[in-house]
């Protein structure tokens, strides 16, 4: 039972383009959203996280929009980079209790 | 100010010998957990611990495989007879608290285990 559902599983974006990805998921009482960036050889690390009291949290180039009627959430990356070549995932826990849950990555090549 | 350290990086271990992974934590964190990643796959659970203590160790196959974090020492996850289906990529994470909003996961980077 995949709890965690994330797609694309590869994308291409021109340099300076959006990059959206997303995520649904199945457990109502998830209340804990980070997202994960993996490069090559090296463990994930915590790119941005939400809360399901929030609609949309943004650092810098890096946007989390949650959408909690609809069990979704996105991660955009404005004016994407070639250094934002990575693989991302999207994970999600009932915070203070379970484990995280994580998506099956969505790998994204910034291209020039 | 290091972070979590995992070793070996690289393990390459013949069918029916015994893989043994070490996983340091960061400094302060008393909580770790484990994950596997197969090719193409995300990161899978397979155990949460504590000190002495296993806290939930719902995705660990139940036979071969077992975790330790001892009171003084790393954390160990060892496979006994490893067999070619335990090829994958072996994550550590470690946080301060019960991983949440304000006590986020940090990972190491892995130990590759290669079964030939």
């Amino acid at each position: 039972q995949q709890q965690v559902k994330q797609s694309p599983q590869s994308l291409i974006v021109q340099k300076g383009g959006i990059s959206i990805i997303n995520c649904a998921y199945e457990n109502t009482a998830f209340d804990y959203f980070p997202w994960y960036q993996q490069f090559p050889g090296k463990g994930p690390a915590l790119l941005i996280a939400i809360r399901p009291d929030v609609s949309e949290k943004k650092e810098g180039r890096f946007t989390i929009s949650f959408n909690k009627s609809a069990k979704q959430f996105s991660l955009h990356i404005m004016d994407s980079q070639p250094g934002d070549s990575a693989t991302y995932f999207c994970a999600a826990s009932l915070s203070g209790n379970t484990p995280l849950v994580f998506g099956k990555g969505t790998r994204l090549s910034v291209i020039a | 100010n290091a972070g979590v350290m995992q070793n070996p990086r690289h393990l390459v271990r013949r069918r029916g010998q015994e893989a043994r992974l070490r996983c340091s934590p960061m400094k302060g964190h008393s909580h770790v957990y484990w994950y596997r990643q197969l090719p193409e796959e995300g990161l899978k659970f397979m155990v949460y611990l504590q000190k002495e203590n296993i806290i939930d160790e719902s995705g660990m196959p139940k036979e071969r495989f077992s975790a330790e974090f001892p009171k003084e020492g790393p954390s160990i996850l060892r496979i006994q007879q490893v067999v070619r289906g335990d090829s994958a990529a072996y994550f550590c994470a470690s946080s301060p608290r019960t991983a949440g909003d304000n006590s986020p996961l940090h990972f190491g980077n892995g130990t590759r285990l290669t079964v030939t």
